[in-house]
């Protein structure tokens, strides 16, 4: 199994400025992913993070509103950018191991005023 | 193109009774199925996944599920309820060689003393 840390654990911001999670594994797993769960609502993939490249992102997420980092096999770093309302969200990210078990962060719970 | 259709967006039952969540799928490959529970403000916990191997599925927490091909369904089961097990729960289905889940939209599990 693999342990997921994230920070901060949750954080109030104001509209239009930028928030970082970052996200960290104590073991190396082969793939990360960052997840978006809105209010009451199942989670949503927002991207893959790729370990030295630019991240792989799915249809209604772009990177300009998300940058992502994965400088290494274990940490990476989702960015909100010029927040809104609407994303207030909690952010999750995962971690994939070799036998294809997906463990999870606790999330980052945000909410933009 | 995989999707995932959880039956029951609330499931209540009493202490002691059957629980049975439903999850459906739809995938063009061969899938990877798995069952999360989510307590709230907490993160995602695998309960059991299926890899193509045994149809029945042992999960933690005396869950299982059972794989069945011909029905396109992965539900999920447990004898007997404890109030403990109060919690979403969420169905999801990957291909092996992306890692991405794709999730249902959660059950929620009530369970009445």
């Amino acid at each position: 199994s693999a342990v997921i840390s994230q920070k901060p654990s949750r954080d109030i911001c104001q509209r239009g400025t930028s928030l970082t999670i970052q996200c960290q594994v104590d073991s190396q797993v082969t793939m990360m992913f960052w997840y978006r769960q809105q209010p009451g609502q199942s989670l949503t993939l927002i991207a893959t993070a790729n370990q030295g490249s630019e991240a792989t992102y799915e249809s209604g997420f772009v990177i300009d509103k998300f940058p992502i980092s994965r400088p290494n096999l274990t940490f990476s770093t989702l960015t909100v950018s010029n927040m809104s309302p609407e994303d207030s969200s909690i952010y999750l990210c995962s971690g994939l191991l070799g036998d294809n078990e997906q463990f999870f962060g606790p999330g980052t719970r945000l909410t933009v005023l | 193109a995989q999707s995932v259709t959880q039956l029951g967006s609330h499931v209540s039952v009493s202490e002691g009774a059957l629980v049975l969540l439903r999850c459906n799928y739809s995938s063009s490959v061969p899938p990877y199925l798995f069952w999360y529970v989510q307590y709230p403000n907490q993160g995602l916990q695998l309960l059991l996944k299926y890899t193509s191997a045994a149809t029945l599925v042992k999960g933690i927490n005396g869950f299982e599920a059972e794989f069945k091909k011909s029905e396109t369904s992965f539900h999920l089961t447990k004898p007997s309820a404890h109030m403990s097990d109060a919690a979403e729960y969420f169905c999801a289905v990957s291909s092996s060689n992306t890692g991405k889940l794709i999730f249902g939209q959660g059950t929620t599990l009530q369970v009445k003393p």
